[in-house]
């Protein structure tokens, strides 16, 4: 079965820093660009960033650049999200992301894991 | 920075009756649109890529249309599992919703 399972949400102080995992299973990771998006309690869906197959380029929203950095390791089947300098406004469902082959589309969704920044 | 606008913002529908929602980008996106289905507690699904295709196992009652500046998503004819919010996207950008509730 083609799955993603997130991991590591937790609630954090404001400034503070977290790592969250994606798990991939059923499907060869390494022939797809990932990405993570995230959804604020009770709002719409925002795009956070994505990386190529190899992990060569990243790209990033803006309100995340420098704070936020996505990495990969094929090997092991996992996608990360490194999250510091955490902000309320950052307190969100964070979902893991398959983008479909040859598009921009998302075809695979985690469940999602819950990132609750207090200030 | 492309921006897509849905509407209406939420569409009160009875099982069995026909749903029209329309997602508009600020400027032509050729047929580069997709849509997804997303229930309460549940992550997003993708129900249609390319602005008509149905992705896999999705419902023939799910169609997508549209090009350039203009799109629309219908549901033939509604059953009581369609009741959700529905988001289009293209590229890195998400429309706001459509709330779809039952009457």
């Amino acid at each position: 079965e083609v799955q993603l399972v997130e991991s590591g949400g937790a609630l954090v102080q404001s400034g503070g820093s977290l790592r969250l995992s994606c798990a991939a299973s059923g499907f060869t990771l390494s022939i797809h660009w990932m990405s993570w998006v995230r959804q604020a309690p009770g709002k719409g869906l925002e795009w956070v960033a994505n990386i190529k197959q190899d992990g060569s380029d990243k790209y990033y929203v803006g309100s995340v650049k420098g704070r936020f950095t996505i990495s990969r390791d094929n090997a092991k089947n996992s996608l990360y999200l490194q999250m510091s300098s955490l902000r309320a406004e950052d307190t969100a469902v964070y979902y893991c992301a398959r983008e479909k082959l040859g598009s921009d589309d998302f075809d695979i969704w985690g469940r999602g894991t819950m990132v609750t920044v207090s200030s | 920075e492309i921006v897509l606008t849905q509407s209406p913002a939420t569409l009160s529908l009875a099982p069995g009756e026909r749903a029209t929602l329309s997602c508009r980008a600020s400027q032509s996106i050729s047929t580069y649109l997709a849509w997804y289905q997303q229930k309460p507690g549940q992550a997003p699904r993708l129900l249609i890529y390319a602005a008509s295709n149905r992705a896999t196992g999705i419902p023939a009652r799910f169609s997508g249309s549209g090009s350039g500046t203009d799109f629309t998503l219908t549901i033939s004819s509604l059953e009581p599992e369609d009741f959700a919010i529905y988001y289009c996207q293209q590229r890195k950008t998400f429309g706001q919703g459509t709330r779809l509730e039952i009457k």
